[in-house]
């Protein structure tokens, strides 16, 4: 069964100093790694898709990268504004089900 | 312009009543999902759509019930209400794989079953 660990569950920053959320799983055959943003009270935004290991993107403060058994979601000088729950998850390549097995999330808050 | 969109976005009934939930997305995708999010905040895939046609069907309770007029469109029925119920249900929808696979999620409804 695919399996998606996040941690830590939750991070406190000040504003402008720079850290990492790590995202830990196991899939049989990974199609893709993906990750979301959700604000209180709305739904997940999409942020990035990984697809193999080696591969990194990039958008303003946040930067994906992917192993073969682990994500990692940097946030370089947050603001703010970048204070949110931060959700990993993957799909498998296997058969034609494209459902995305979840993590717990990480929720960020950014202090001023 | 809202790309996935639900309704109604807050919803409080009784234990034992029946209850729907729509789901619309105008951006062409093939494929539809629910989602529940539960008080811990996880995410989990409940049913998906492609074409009108069920592909996913996740050990749910057959109180659920979705239903796909057109692809275009999800709704989500649920009978005889019960306390777990409660939670946030999210609707998404993608492009067929291997296409594109990220999904986009609507705002969420948020169920409360007293």
């Amino acid at each position: 069964e695919d399996q998606v660990t996040q941690s830590p569950e939750a991070l406190r920053l000040q504003e402008g100093e720079s850290s990492s959320l790590n995202c830990s799983y196991t899939v049989s055959g990974l199609r893709g790694l993906f990750w979301y943003r959700q604000d209180p009270g709305k739904g997940p935004e999409f942020l990035f898709t990984l697809y193999s290991a080696g591969e990194e993107k990039e958008k303003e403060r946040l930067k994906a990268t992917l192993t073969k058994k682990e994500s990692f979601l940097h946030i370089t000088a947050p603001k703010p504004e970048d204070s949110a729950t931060y959700l990993c998850a993957v799909q498998a390549r296997t058969g034609a089900n494209s459902k995305l097995t979840f993590g717990k999330g990480i929720t960020l808050s950014v202090r001023p | 312009d809202t790309a996935v969109s639900q309704t109604p976005k807050y919803l409080v009934t009784q234990m034992g009543n029946d209850k729907s939930i729509k789901c619309e997305q105008n951006l062409g995708h093939d494929t539809m999902y629910w989602y529940k999010q539960d008080s811990k905040k996880f995410l989990k895939i409940m049913f998906s759509y492609n074409n009108k046609e069920l592909i996913i069907n996740e050990t749910v309770p057959n109180r659920f019930s979705p239903k796909s007029p057109d692809k275009a469109h999800l709704n989500l029925h649920i009978n005889s209400l019960e306390l777990g119920d409660s939670a946030v249900y999210f609707c998404a929808s993608s492009q067929d794989p291997p296409a594109g696979a990220e999904q986009y999620f609507g705002p969420g409804t948020r169920l409360t079953v007293t």
